[in-house]
């Protein structure tokens, strides 16, 4: 089975600054797909950004970028120039089609963004 | 991307009772799935819902529990039967697209 970490629960950053936020993961897969999502308090689970393993390119959407590491099985989150909007949980997940095609989650980190 | 309608968005149920959560997705889907946050925590997936067959749950949850139903291919159903207070949390509906998985805006459940 697939298991998602996030070891960091909480985290806080100023306003304009950069923040990493950690995800590792578990499988013996060799297909499968990453992804960050965002909830804010509104509960909405939003779409972050997306990465495949068999692409090598760290994926990039504005001012989110992650640091895809397959062998160490590890799938950063940057958000670099932070908003106060970005103040949310924020969720890595994990998906494989070998797996019935269901998100598997980390435990989310919560991230505050202070003016 | 798809959009998905949850309804309702909140509710407060005597324990002992069942609340059915609707979502409604403006596209055809194959694959639904029904999640559970409870509070403070992470997501965790209840069953994933085919059309025209039965639900396939997951460890820890049973159909008479949380019975679905998926009568076609743009809804779907979860009831929530029997309810005790540990039943409280978020229940979240997700369909599969291409890029990605989008959710419904989430039941806020309280069972008093």
């Amino acid at each position: 089975a697939q298991t998602v970490t996030q070891s960091q629960p909480e985290m806080s950053v100023q306003e304009a600054e950069t923040v990493t936020l950690s995800c590792t993961y578990d499988t013996s897969e060799n297909n499968y797909y990453l992804f960050w999502y965002k909830q804010p308090p509104s509960r909405q689970m939003i779409l972050v950004i997306r990465q495949e393993a068999y692409k090598q390119q760290n994926a990039t959407e504005n001012r989110f970028s992650v640091n895809f590491q397959k062998a160490a099985k590890s799938f950063s989150l940057k958000i670099s120039d932070s908003q106060l909007g970005d103040t949310a949980m924020y969720f890595c997940a994990f998906m494989s089609s070998n797996a019935g095609n269901m998100l598997t989650f980390g435990g989310g980190t919560r991230l505050m963004v202070k003016p | 991307s798809a959009v998905i309608s949850q309804k309702p968005s909140r509710d407060i149920c005597q324990r002992g009772t069942s609340l059915t959560i609707q979502c409604q997705v403006d596209s055809q889907v194959t694959m639904m799935f029904w999640y559970r946050q409870q509070p403070g925590q992470s997501l965790t997936l209840i069953a994933t819902a085919n059309q025209g067959s039965e639900a396939t749950y997951e460890s820890g949850f049973v159909i008479d529990k949380f019975p679905i139903s998926r009568p076609n291919l743009t809804f779907s159903t979860l009831t929530v039967s029997n309810m005790s207070p540990e039943d409280s949390s978020i229940y979240l509906c997700s369909v599969e697209e291409g890029y990605g998985y989008t959710f419904g805006s989430g039941t806020r459940l309280t069972v008093v």
